[in-house]
């Protein structure tokens, strides 16, 4: 039973355009969030994080948000750039031991 | 030259072989991890250790095994690998800090493509 949930697997979005990716969880211990990026044939990379106790975090064109009561998150890239074309994968964690469960990923295409 | 390393980056074996891979790391994080992938699916958590006298199961360990050799190596080990556990594996690192609670992100290494027939 998944728990983090990503239910668009893709996202075509203009460049220059905002892309917005979204992800739901289920476990409400789950205080720590986190995305990735990541390109083909390689390792997924550490985007942005949000702690439980915040709404947003901001990160350049990167920005979380964090809606706990809906338990959900959401990202958005402003403006989206053609090397912003990637998997990306949403994250949580609830515990300090640092596991992590991970959603299905939401392909991004960043058309010109 | 890369943090967290992998070998080998492909491998096709034939059901009921024992196959390791093998994860290495430079960043000197005490937590390591081995996760694998499919596609649907996202990534799910095999193993992980803490340090080299801890191994834990994570949620799919069935059928597979690890070895935390050092600090810098975790190896994970298909005894007799079957067509279900073709898959990209990654292997990751962590570090733990007080300051931040433990929440830290994780490093991934570039990941094995694993093909049983």
């Amino acid at each position: 039973d998944q728990q983090v949930k990503q239910n668009s697997p893709s996202l075509s979005v203009q460049e220059g355009r905002i892309s917005i990716l979204n992800c739901d969880y289920t476990n409400s211990m789950f205080d720590y969030f986190l995305w990735y990026k990541k390109y083909p044939a390689e390792g997924p990379t550490f985007l942005i994080s949000i702690s439980s106790i915040k709404d947003k975090n901001e990160d350049g064109r990167f920005t979380v948000f964090l809606n706990k009561s809906a338990k959900h998150l959401s990202l958005h890239i402003v403006p989206s750039q053609p090397g912003d074309s990637a998997v990306y994968f949403c994250a949580a964690s609830g515990d300090s031991w640092g596991k992590l469960q991970f959603g299905a990923g939401t392909q991004v295409v960043v058309t010109p | 030259d890369a943090d967290v390393t992998q070998t080998p980056r492909n491998r096709i074996t034939k059901t009921g072989k024992r196959i390791m891979l093998e994860c290495s790391q430079t960043k000197g994080h005490d937590r390591m991890y081995w996760y694998r992938q499919d596609p649907g699916l996202g990534l799910r958590l095999i193993y992980y250790s803490f340090d080299v006298k801890d191994i834990n199961k994570g949620e799919i360990s069935d059928g597979y095994s690890v070895s935390r050799q050092a600090q810098a190596k975790f190896s994970l080990s298909l005894e007799s690998a079957i067509p279900n556990q073709t898959a990209l594996y990654f292997c990751a690192t962590s570090d733990f800090t007080r300051t931040s609670g433990g929440y830290n992100e994780q490093f991934f290494g570039p990941g094995t493509r694993l093909t049983v027939l």
